[in-house]
């Protein structure tokens, strides 16, 4: 199947820092990627949409002027976050659907564990 | 919401025995899916089902769909240690592609 990845897969960091993730699409390409936070024993949480091109769009709650998100390419989404706190350690993961391919059809990568000091 | 409640939120049994975890939704669906999730990793997607269907089988995976209910049951047969992980039901996709996941269920095997 489609490979999805992520980089770093951990990452720690100083509390008001910023940490860069990328979500690279490895063999297909992808006009949308999606952005998930899971915290401890809990389920996957939406947190934005990644469009190639023009803005992301955040789900309700979510702040963009702290998780900036940017589509570089039709393989790339980079999610930066700004000033962390530790409330922000987590496991973020991405996801991609190929474009053109079926809605129900998307590939996630291994998730990027955050642990903000 | 979409979102998919599993139950139980955690299931323990012994290698070999069958596991069932059930899943309930909200609105309507065009498919569902189960996917797995290793401790602290990445998800690995076992088995889609669409809304025509009622039950699929993938190897050691039987999953059931009603819609008039609004649910779904994964079963794993024979079960492995190897087998224990987070289970996740997943609805969503469609024309903005969003999944919604949920809370999920997890299984211990223990050898």
């Amino acid at each position: 199947g489609a490979v999805v990845s992520q980089h770093p897969s951990r990452v720690i960091c100083k509390s008001g820092t910023s940490v860069k993730i990328e979500c690279r699409s490895l063999d297909f390409q992808a006009t949308t990627m999606f952005w998930y936070r899971q915290f401890p024993k809990q389920s996957l949480m939406l947190m934005a949409t990644s469009n190639e091109g023009s803005k992301a769009t955040y789900e309700q709650g979510v702040e963009k002027d702290k998780f900036l998100i940017n589509h570089a390419s039709l393989t790339l989404s980079t999610l930066t976050v700004t000033s962390a706190h530790p409330e922000d350690s987590s496991f973020y993961i991405c996801s991609a659907p190929p474009s053109g391919g079926a809605s129900n059809e998307q590939f996630f990568g291994p998730g990027t564990r955050l642990t903000v000091l | 919401s979409q979102q998919g409640e599993e139950d139980p939120q955690a299931l323990s049994i012994q290698e070999g025995e069958n596991a069932t975890m059930n899943c309930s939704y909200k609105t309507s669906i065009n498919n569902l899916q189960w996917y797995r999730q290793n401790s602290g990793r990445g998800l690995v997607h076992l088995i889609l089902i669409r809304s025509n269907e009622r039950e699929k089988h993938s190897g050691r995976l039987r999953v059931t769909l009603d819609t008039s209910k609004k649910s779904s049951s994964l079963l794993i047969t024979a079960s492995r240690a190897a087998d224990t992980a987070s289970y996740f039901c997943v609805v969503g996709g469609g024309s903005n592609y969003k999944l919604t996941f949920g809370k999920g269920t997890l299984l211990t095997v223990n050898p």
